[in-house]
């Protein structure tokens, strides 16, 4: 199993640019969610999804949008990029056993704005 | 919605030490309660969870204890050792909901 994989590892854009995220999980996870970290602020949750062609607004969700077509992947938007969306980003995925939603993180993926 | 609080931001043990962690949450509805270890360029991983029927949790050197009435609730690691220098999560979640709040972390260094 690869677990939760993330694609690129590494981007930077210019300022307006577009570019699309992409996490895959080969768990048969239902919940998917995407964070940013920035440093002092932890993690902090953008949009998430609990199934198949569902998604939600986390905490911070301005400046993104996301698509969950298939189960295995879910993808982050952003349409025009600003400095303040440099960050790392890491999606996770999630089941629910025995009272535990235990997340499974991807690599992370790290975003440059100029 | 939820706000999760953690304290201290960094903290410095010696090794062999023990170090504790808080954090507070908002959300009395809240019962779900995991905390997340990540090394330094890698991903976050589970290191211990508590549901609100719980007051404490062990798992060898590490124990998570909780306070619903204050709800608070904190990470200790005991006999603590180089490769637990790491930045620490809390978090908190309610069944209702399918997503969880993540408190700032807790950069811990363990001094020779």
């Amino acid at each position: 199993n690869a677990g939760v994989t993330q694609t690129p590892k590494f981007r930077v854009l210019k300022t307006g640019q577009s570019m699309t995220l992409l996490c895959a999980q080969d768990m048969n996870h239902e919940y998917m969610y995407w964070y940013r970290q920035d440093p002092g602020m932890g993690l902090r949750l953008i949009h998430y999804s609990v199934g198949e062609g569902t998604t939600a607004k986390g905490e911070v969700p301005d400046g993104y949008n996301v698509s969950r077509l298939k189960k295995q992947n879910f993808l982050l938007g952003l349409e025009s990029a600003a400095p303040s969306q440099t960050s790392v980003y890491f999606c996770a995925s999630s089941y629910f056993v025995a009272g535990s939603y235990e997340q499974y993180f991807g690599p992370g993926t790290r975003l440059t704005v100029t | 919605g939820e706000n999760v609080e953690q304290h201290p931001s960094t903290l410095s043990v010696q090794e062999g030490d023990s170090a504790v962690i808080k954090c507070t949450y908002s959300d009395s509805a809240s019962n779900y309660f995991p905390w997340y270890k990540q090394e330094l360029g890698k991903r976050p991983q589970l290191i211990i969870d508590i549901r609100s029927n719980v007051g404490e949790k062990k798992d060898q050197r590490i124990a998570v204890t909780l306070n619903k009435t204050a709800k608070h609730f904190s990470l200790h690691i005991t006999e603590t050792q180089p490769e637990d220098s790491a930045v620490y999560f809390c978090a908190a979640s309610q069944d209702r909901d399918d997503k969880i709040i993540f408190g700032k972390g807790t950069r811990l260094h363990i001094l020779p």
